[in-house]
């Protein structure tokens, strides 16, 4: 059981919006503003996307965008892209150790 | 241009040991925490261990404690992982990552390496 809880699978169409959820606790997502997003393409290594709630590592795209609301931290990506379909993946700092969502499969219809 | 690789993977029989390597280039590897972060097949990510720069601290998942030795050599810009008292569940792919500079995130990532525990 994982100590982050993401849906499972979420879908849109190309050009739309979709936002991913992930849900901790107050020993996790709110207690610390430290909640990267990773995405996984299907035998690659993760790829960070996402750090401290809201930044954005260079080079990747503006399209990607992080918030938080108390335990539930939020992944929104817009203007969505066929490459965009891969696994995406939370996590958060908690009491020196990194906690990790199970993880949601981006569907792009 | 940042690069991680990983080896020592490979089949091991419970209980056995296998220890990992890491080869960074492309940064000034004593200067990052680095991490152990694995994946079981089909399944989502897991933090293993991660490592100060020096070396003087080190944590671990608790599954892990009292099995598993992360450690380094800044003078060959490897880190390794000593596993040892293998069990089934320790099956995955294991990755190398170096960690965020002053935050909680993992900034670049190793392709990985398979390892199996099975008789």
């Amino acid at each position: 059981q994982s100590a982050l809880t993401q849906p499972a699978s979420v879908s849109g169409s190309p050009g739309q919006s979709i936002t991913i959820s992930c849900t901790g606790t107050s020993s996790d997502v709110d207690g610390y503003n430290y909640v990267s997003w990773y995405q996984q393409h299907p035998g690659k290594a993760p790829k960070l996307m996402i750090y401290d709630v809201s930044n954005r590592p260079s080079g990747v795209s503006n399209r990607f965008s992080g918030s938080k609301s108390g335990n539930t931290a939020s992944l929104t990506i817009s203007g969505l892209q066929a490459e965009d379909e891969a696994d995406y993946f939370c996590s958060s700092y908690t009491s020196s150790s990194t906690a990790f969502g199970g993880g949601t499969k981006l569907t792009v219809l | 241009e940042v690069q991680l690789v990983e080896s020592g993977g490979g089949l091991a029989q419970p209980g056995g040991s296998l220890r990992l390597s890491c080869a960074a280039s492309g940064f000034t590897f004593s200067s990052y925490w680095m991490s152990w972060v694995r994946q079981a097949p089909g399944k989502g990510l897991e933090w293993v261990a991660n490592i100060k720069q020096d070396g003087s601290e080190k944590y671990y998942v608790d599954s892990v404690k009292g099995r598993f030795t992360i450690s380094r050599d800044n003078a060959k810009d490897s880190l390794y992982l000593q596993m040892n008292s293998l069990r089934a569940e320790d099956t995955a792919v294991y990755y190398c990552a170096r960690y965020c500079s002053g935050t909680n995130c993992f900034r670049y990532w190793g392709q990985g390496t398979l390892v199996t525990v099975s008789s």
